[in-house]
C-alpha cells in the first residue's frame, strides 16, 4: 500500500542550527502538510502545500520555516535556526484532493530534539 | 477558532465490553477522519466519513457522523487488548485538519 515516508527518523540538532526534514509524499498525490506534535500535545498544523505554492499557514508556520518541493517526489520541511521549543513529532502528510473526503495519509514521523 | 472536543480523555475498560468515543465541535467540517496513533509513530488513518448521518463499519469499529457534520463517534464492540491505544478525531477544514486531543484507550485483558 503506498504510503508517505520521511526522513530522518530522529535528530537532534543544536539550538540556533538549521534543519530540512525530508518528505516523499504519495506519488499520485498533489496537496502535502507538515504537522507536529510536541511530546503529550495535540497535533497541530503548520502548513499546507499545492501547485508548488503554500495554500494555507498556521500561527506557528513563521518566517523561520520554509517549505519547498524541490523534485518531482521530495517535499521538505526548513527550520532556520532551531529553537528549543521546536523540539517535536514533524509529521509529512498528503492528500489527493480528489477522493470523497480529501483523505490526508500521515508519515511516520521525524523526531526533531533540539539541544 | 474552531475546536474539536474529544470525549473522554481516558478509558480503561475490561475485554469484552463496549465503548464509544465522541468528537464534538460548534463548526461545521466538510469531512471528518479517525486515527489511531500509537506511541512515537504517525497517525494511522481508520476511517472516513463525508456524509451527515453517515455510518461506517470496519470490523468492530462502527464510526459515525452527525447529521449536521459537527460531531462524530466511534463506537467499539467487544473491546479487545488490541485495541488499545490513542485515538485521535480530525475535522476536515479549508486545507488543514483541525484535531481533537485524542481519547487513550486501555482495554484490560
Amino acid at each position: 500500500e503506498p504510503e508517505v515516508t520521511q526522513t530522518p527518523s530522529h535528530q537532534v540538532t543544536q539550538m540556533g542550527q538549521e534543519v530540512i526534514l525530508r518528505c516523499v509524499p504519495i506519488s499520485n498525490h498533489l496537496y502535502f502538510y507538515w504537522y507536529r506534535q510536541i511530546l503529550g500535545q495535540k497535533v497541530e498544523f503548520l502548513v499546507s502545500f499545492y501547485n508548488n505554492e503554500i495554500s494555507e499557514k498556521s500561527e506557528i508556520f513563521d518566517d523561520q520555516f520554509s517549505v519547498e518541493r524541490p523534485d518531482g517526489s521530495n517535499f521538505t520541511l526548513k527550520i532556520r535556526s532551531t529553537k528549543l521549543e521546536d523540539s517535536a513529532m514533524y509529521f509529512c502528510a498528503s492528500s489527493d484532493g480528489q477522493s470523497s473526503g480529501n483523505t490526508i495519509y500521515f508519515g511516520e514521523g521525524s523526531w526533531l530534539t533540539v539541544v | 477558532t474552531q475546536l474539536l472536543e474529544q470525549s473522554p480523555q481516558f478509558l480503561s475498560i475490561q475485554e469484552g465490553e463496549n465503548l464509544t468515543v465522541y468528537c464534538n465541535s460548534s463548526s461545521v467540517f466538510s469531512s471528518l477522519q479517525w486515527y489511531r496513533q500509537e506511541p512515537g509513530e504517525g497517525p494511522v488513518l481508520l476511517v472516513t466519513v463525508v456524509t451527515g448521518g453517515e455510518v461506517k463499519k470496519l470490523k468492530r469499529l462502527t464510526f459515525q457522523f452527525g447529521d449536521a457534520r459537527k460531531d462524530s463517534s466511534l463506537h467499539i464492540t467487544a473491546a479487545q487488548p488490541g485495541d488499545t491505544g490513542l485515538y485521535l478525531c480530525a475535522g476536515h477544514s479549508n486545507y488543514q485538519l483541525i484535531w481533537g486531543a485524542g481519547t487513550k484507550l486501555i482495554i484490560k485483558p
